[in-house]
């Protein structure tokens, strides 16, 4: 079974550019999540997708954060426009049905802002 | 929202056993428990789904209390392989939170 694809593994991008990541779970998996982890913290959920709507996006940054989730598979995330803070591991995992199913995560993406 | 995790860091002789706990201020449904390694994603251990339940495998188990809204994981025995951050992860509902952290460091 593949598992969780993530793409880029690294980016590195200036304040105030845009940068989008993208996300394949694993197939038939109906819950997505995006998480950001700084160095040295647990991940924070930014948005999670039931199929193809958000169940919950509280934690994300709405005025330069956005993701979506077409057809209910694959999903970007995108930032616009960058700040430093944004320095971070970007986590993508998907489970079967909801919190309450094990999560797959993919190999995350690690944004650097300078 | 998000629970917390105790303790924050450990160091532990091989064969040593540990306990890390997690706490939520709000009643959980369920309780996930993962661990990960310096760099890569964080990976699955085990998940608890009802009031005072305990899973296992190997020489990893957990418990769950909800009246208590606290989970244990137990480290028995503990191998070079299992240092790294253990994170406690909690639903509310459709929301799901990982827990504060905790460092896990075994040395020979």
């Amino acid at each position: 079974e593949a598992g969780v694809a993530q793409s880029p593994r690294y980016k590195i991008i200036e304040k105030r550019q845009s940068v989008a990541f993208w996300c394949n779970p694993i197939s038939g998996h109906a819950t997505l999540y995006w998480y950001q982890q700084i160095l040295g913290q647990g991940p924070k959920l930014l948005i999670q997708f039931q199929n193809n709507g958000v169940v919950d996006d509280s934690q994300l940054p709405k005025d330069r954060f956005s993701a979506e989730r077409l057809k209910g598979v694959d999903s970007t995330l995108k930032i616009q426009p960058a700040k430093l803070e944004d320095s971070a591991v970007y986590l993508c995992a998907s489970s079967s049905n909801g919190p309450n199913t094990e999560a797959f995560f993919g190999q995350g993406t690690r944004l650097t802002v300078v | 929202q998000q629970p917390v995790q105790s303790p924050q860091a450990v160091i532990l002789r091989e064969g040593e056993d540990a306990v890390i706990n997690c706490s939520s201020s709000k009643a959980l449904y369920s309780v996930h428990w993962y661990r990960q390694k310096h760099g890569e994603a964080p990976i699955f251990l085990m998940i608890l789904l009802k009031g005072g339940e305990q899973k296992g495998h190997d020489k990893i188990s957990a418990s769950f209390n909800e009246k208590k809204q606290q989970s244990s994981l137990y480290l028995t025995a503990s191998q070079l392989s299992y240092s790294g951050t253990y994170f406690c992860g909690t639903s509310y509902g459709n929301q799901f939170y990982f827990g504060t952290g905790t460092s896990l460091t075994v040395i020979p």
